[in-house]
C-alpha cells in the first residue's frame, strides 16, 4: 500500500522568511499525482499546490513551490515570504494513476506556526 | 457557490445512539469521499463512491454505512456510536481522477460520550 510520511510534525517560521516541508511517498507506480493541503484553524482544507509526477518542471503557485524527487520519492513544500495567514497545517497527498486511482493518500501533517 | 456542504457542525452523541452526517455537493462531481482526521493522524479514508449507486470502502470503514442515491448527496451513517468514532469528519467531492483535486467541506466535529 501506498503511504507518505511527513517527519516534520511542528515547524516554525518568521515572517517574511522561507521554510520548507518535507514529505516522501512510498510507490512502486511510475506515475501518479502529489498534492500540497493547507488547513488553517478554520478547518477548511484548501489546496496549495499539485505536481504531476510525469512532469519535471516543479510546481509553482505564487509564494508556494514544491521540490519534485521522483528518484528519491520526495516532494517538499517550499513557503517563500512567509505570511501570518500561512500558519496552518500542511499536508501532503498522493494518488496513483492505476490501482486505487479514485483516492488520495494522506500525510499526517505538518503544524506550520509563523512568527511575526 | 456553496461547493461541499455538511451538517451538522458538531455533536455530541452517547455511546450507543446513531447518527447520519449530512454532505451535499453542487458542483456535479461524481467522485465523493468520507474522511475522518484524528489528531496526529492526518485523513483517513473511509468510505468513497464513483457515482450514484456506487460505493466502496477506503481504510477504515467499521462501525459507518453509506448510500449514493444521487449525485448530490452521500450521507454517512454511524450506527451504535462508540467513544474510538470521536474525531472530525470532512466530506469532500472530485471531478475526477487523475490531478483533480478534492474540494471538501468544513467537516463535522463528533464527540462520542
Amino acid at each position: 500500500a501506498q503511504t507518505v510520511t511527513q517527519s516534520q510534525p511542528e515547524m516554525s517560521v518568521q515572517e517574511a522568511e522561507t521554510v520548507t516541508l518535507s514529505c516522501t511517498y512510498d510507490t512502486s507506480e511510475s506515475d501518479y499525482y502529489l498534492f500540497w493541503y493547507k488547513q488553517p484553524p478554520s478547518r477548511q482544507m484548501i489546496l496549495v499546490i499539485r505536481q504531476e509526477a510525469y512532469k519535471q518542471q516543479n510546481a509553482t503557485e505564487n509564494r508556494f513551490s514544491v521540490n519534485f524527487q521522483k528518484a528519491a520519492k520526495s516532494f517538499s513544500l517550499k513557503i517563500s515570504d512567509s505570511q501570518l495567514g500561512d500558519a496552518a497545517m500542511y499536508f501532503c497527498a498522493y494518488r496513483p494513476t492505476q490501482g486505487g486511482s479514485e483516492k488520495l493518500v494522506f500525510g499526517k501533517g505538518t503544524k506550520l506556526t509563523v512568527n511575526p | 457557490n456553496a461547493g461541499v456542504t455538511q451538517t451538522p457542525k458538531f455533536r455530541i452523541l452517547k455511546i450507543g445512539q446513531s447518527m447520519t452526517l449530512q454532505c451535499t455537493q453542487d458542483m456535479n462531481h461524481n467522485y465523493m469521499y468520507w474522511y475522518r482526521q484524528d489528531p496526529g493522524m492526518g485523513l483517513k479514508l473511509i468510505y468513497y463512491s464513483v457515482g450514484a449507486g456506487i460505493t466502496d470502502k477506503g481504510e477504515v470503514p467499521n462501525g459507518y454505512n453509506v448510500s449514493r442515491s444521487t449525485t448530490e448527496d452521500f450521507p454517512l451513517r454511524l450506527e451504535l456510536a462508540a467513544p474510538s468514532q470521536t474525531s472530525v469528519y470532512f466530506c469532500a467531492s472530485s471531478p475526477g481522477r487523475g490531478n483533480s483535486p478534492l474540494h471538501f467541506g468544513n467537516g463535522t466535529r463528533l464527540t462520542v460520550t
